[in-house]
């Protein structure tokens, strides 16, 4: 059974700083992976889509990579601002499911402190 | 206006009492899902469907119902609520005919129940 596991769980950092949020999942046999933001009241916003057989993508101070092989998949945020604090997601779809279904991890609470 | 409305946006309700949550989208999309997000949990899959006529449960159907009354809409039902279904929950599409990004999932933006 497919697992996603989302490290750290909450993580607070002055503005400006560079940070990695880490994601890892069980089985590599996925179809893609997803990076969502969530803030309260506004549901889930897609940051960013990797197909499997991609290695990473970026969207502005964004930058998504996979390893699908060691099932490890981080999110780059450069330059980290008041405004990007969040919760951030990470889901995959695995292949065993037909790929519709999206199974998410706990999520990484961030904080960034003007 | 969002592409995905979920309603109510937030509900308090009896054990007991019967609820319905509704959802509806603008994206012409044929797949619609219903998450609930637990804390801790991440988002758990309920229901979902591929087309009004093809409803299947998801990880954790026990307690739900769900109706697709039209490509656009997709109701979920708690027919008698409990308090450890208070919950968020998410309804979602995604689109069979975009390839690569069929899987590609649009969220509402919630529905807070709660049960007391």
């Amino acid at each position: 059974k497919q697992e996603v596991t989302q490290i750290p769980a909450a993580l607070s950092v002055p503005e400006g700083e560079n940070l990695v949020l880490n994601c890892s999942f069980t089985d590599s046999a996925i179809y893609n992976l997803q990076w969502f933001r969530q803030d309260p009241g506004k549901g889930l916003t897609s940051l960013l889509l990797i197909q499997s057989s991609q290695r990473e993508q970026t969207s502005g101070r964004l930058n998504a990579s996979l390893d699908k092989s060691s099932g490890r998949s981080t999110l780059y945020i450069a330059a980290s601002q008041p405004g990007d604090s969040a919760t951030y997601l990470c889901a995959v779809r695995p292949v065993d499911t037909g790929g519709f279904k999206t199974i998410f991890g706990a999520g990484t609470r961030l904080f960034v402190k003007a | 206006d969002a592409d995905v409305t979920q309603t109510p946006r937030n509900r308090i309700t009896k054990t007991g009492k019967r609820i319905m949550l509704e959802c509806s989208q603008t994206k012409g999309h044929d797949r619609m899902y219903w998450y609930r997000q637990d804390p801790g949990l991440g988002l758990r899959l309920i229901y979902y469907s591929f087309d009004v006529k093809d409803i299947n449960k998801g990880e954790i159907s026990d307690g739900y119902s769900v109706s697709r009354q039209a490509q656009a809409k997709f109701s979920l039902s708690l027919e008698s609520a409990i308090p450890n279904q208070t919950a968020l929950y998410f309804c979602a599409t995604s689109d069979s005919r975009q390839g690569v990004r069929a899987t590609e999932a649009f969220f509402g933006q919630g529905t807070r129940l709660t049960v007391v």
